[in-house]
């Protein structure tokens, strides 16, 4: 089946910081979605990203489908924006998502 | 954005009861609804599919007899945990497809703690 990859694991910013995340994938896809995953457990929808770029406030993506990456920026980072990014993919028409391991990230005081 | 509620929220049961979880969309009828198991500081692993009117269909390892599912209606969409074992303790979350967007909104997720 199809493989993604998500990097970094883990990720330790100072507030204000900018940074990159990127999600790598193994094939075609027909929808990519970036979500946040709070201290809760709660997903939070950041993007529905099957190509081209998308921003919302200080967080914007870009997916380059023909390269199969998606990279997620979230700049001038704050205490809040902590907790899991995941990356999720779906190659068929079902709507099925597979996900990335996630990047960890914890934004320091 | 479209809304998905998750009931109940966290649960402790004793081992070999049964638990139900259910999932709805309350702002958006989904024909299709997604299972997903998740255990500490992993990501979420997809057990199975939730097709209204029809007969859910299971990722390979998951075992359909002791994860029952049930999508009654365009809104809701069930999973009962039988016999539950501690080793099924989890964090259980359900997702609903906008037919509309393509686009998977997710519930709030639901904790499990068999004693």
């Amino acid at each position: 089946g199809i493989q993604v990859e998500q990097s970094p694991p883990d990720l330790i910013l100072q507030e204000g910081a900018n940074s990159t995340l990127r999600c790598n994938f193994s094939d075609s896809v027909n929808n990519l979605q970036w979500f946040h995953q709070n201290p809760w457990g709660q997903l939070i929808n950041l993007f529905y990203i099957p190509s081209g770029t998308k921003q919302n406030g200080r967080l914007s993506a870009t997916t380059v489908a023909t390269e199969r990456y998606s990279l997620l920026y979230i700049s001038s980072s704050q205490t809040t924006d902590s907790g899991v990014y995941f990356c999720a993919v779906n190659y068929n028409q079902g709507g099925k998502l597979i996900f990335g391991q996630g990047t960890e990230l914890s934004v320091k005081p | 954005g479209a809304v998905v509620s998750q009931h109940p929220s966290w649960v402790i049961c004793k081992s070999g009861t049964s638990v139900k979880i259910e999932c709805r969309s309350l702002d958006f009828q989904a024909t299709t609804m997604f299972w997903y198991r998740q255990f500490p500081k992993q990501s979420l692993m997809l057990m199975a599919t939730s097709n209204e009117g029809s007969k859910a269909t299971y990722e390979q390892g998951v075992e359909k007899d002791k994860f029952l599912i049930n999508h009654a209606s365009l809104t809701l969409s069930t999973l009962t945990v039988t016999s539950a074992h501690p080793e099924d303790s989890s964090f259980y979350i359900c997702s609903a497809l906008s037919s509309n967007t393509g686009e998977l909104f997710f519930g709030e997720g639901s904790r499990l703690t068999v004693l």
